[in-house]
């Protein structure tokens, strides 16, 4: 069965970056695109960017233009999204999900990032 | 402020059906290129996938639940409500002006 296992949560200073993890099992990693997501306490969904895992080509939603970066393992299935220069506001949690059909059909079980002083 | 608008909470007595609206615009619902999905979050959970591509169920997804789209506009439509459907709901879409995926505010089902 699909799934992604996503690394734990983190707590970061402000200014400072953070990488979070996403393991894929069940499928052909290569064959389909990640995108990452993240949603804040008691808020809604926020899409930040998407990556093609066979490839690695990636496309970001402006506000994190300059910020994120999403790259991939193929050899261990996993992707990575690296968020920098974090702020307060950054404190949610982000979730990796399986682009498939002009869906997002799988998700991680959500990495919680803490950015705090 | 989310691109698509969605009700901020809709209520029904089990049994009983109820639609969520989810409202766009022309670069978004209204592009005929971009499909709407569907998402439910129970508390405390990762979103789940329930309709894509506008009106198509994933396996396991029961057909108590369906989705429509209509010019700008995006309805999902549950029936037969269970407690267990108490959560909240997300639309979604592709925005080609914004070249990016968006998603509505999310609606939260209480099951009276």
């Amino acid at each position: 069965q699909v799934q992604l296992v996503q690394s734990g949560a983190e707590v970061k200073k402000p200014g400072a970056s953070v990488k979070v993890s996403c393991k894929a099992s069940g499928y052909t990693f290569s064959t389909y695109e990640i995108n990452w997501v993240r949603q804040a306490t008691g808020q809604g969904l926020e899409w930040m960017g998407w990556m093609k895992a066979n490839s690695g080509k990636t496309g970001y939603a402006q506000k994190f233009q300059g910020r994120v970066t999403m790259t991939r393992d193929i050899s261990i299935s996993t992707a990575y999204m690296e968020l920098s220069s974090l702020r307060s506001e950054d404190t949610a949690v982000y979730y990796c999900a399986r682009a498939s059909n002009h869906a997002r059909d799988y998700w991680g079980q959500g990495t919680l990032v803490t950015v705090s002083s | 402020q989310s691109v698509l608008t969605q009700p901020p909470s809709v209520s029904a007595a089990p049994g009983q059906k109820v639609t969520i609206s989810c409202s766009g615009s022309s670069s978004n619902i209204g592009n005929g290129n971009n499909y709407v999905s569907w998402y439910q979050q129970l508390p405390g959970t990762a979103p789940k996938l329930l309709i894509y591509e506008n009106n198509k169920r994933p396996s396991g997804i029961p057909d108590r639940f369906s989705g429509s789209k209509s010019g700008t506009s995006a309805t999902l439509g549950i029936t037969g409500l269970q407690t267990g459907d108490e959560a909240d709901y997300y639309c979604g879409t592709w925005d080609s002006s914004l070249r990016a995926v968006v998603f509505g505010g999310g609606t939260k089902l209480t099951v009276l």
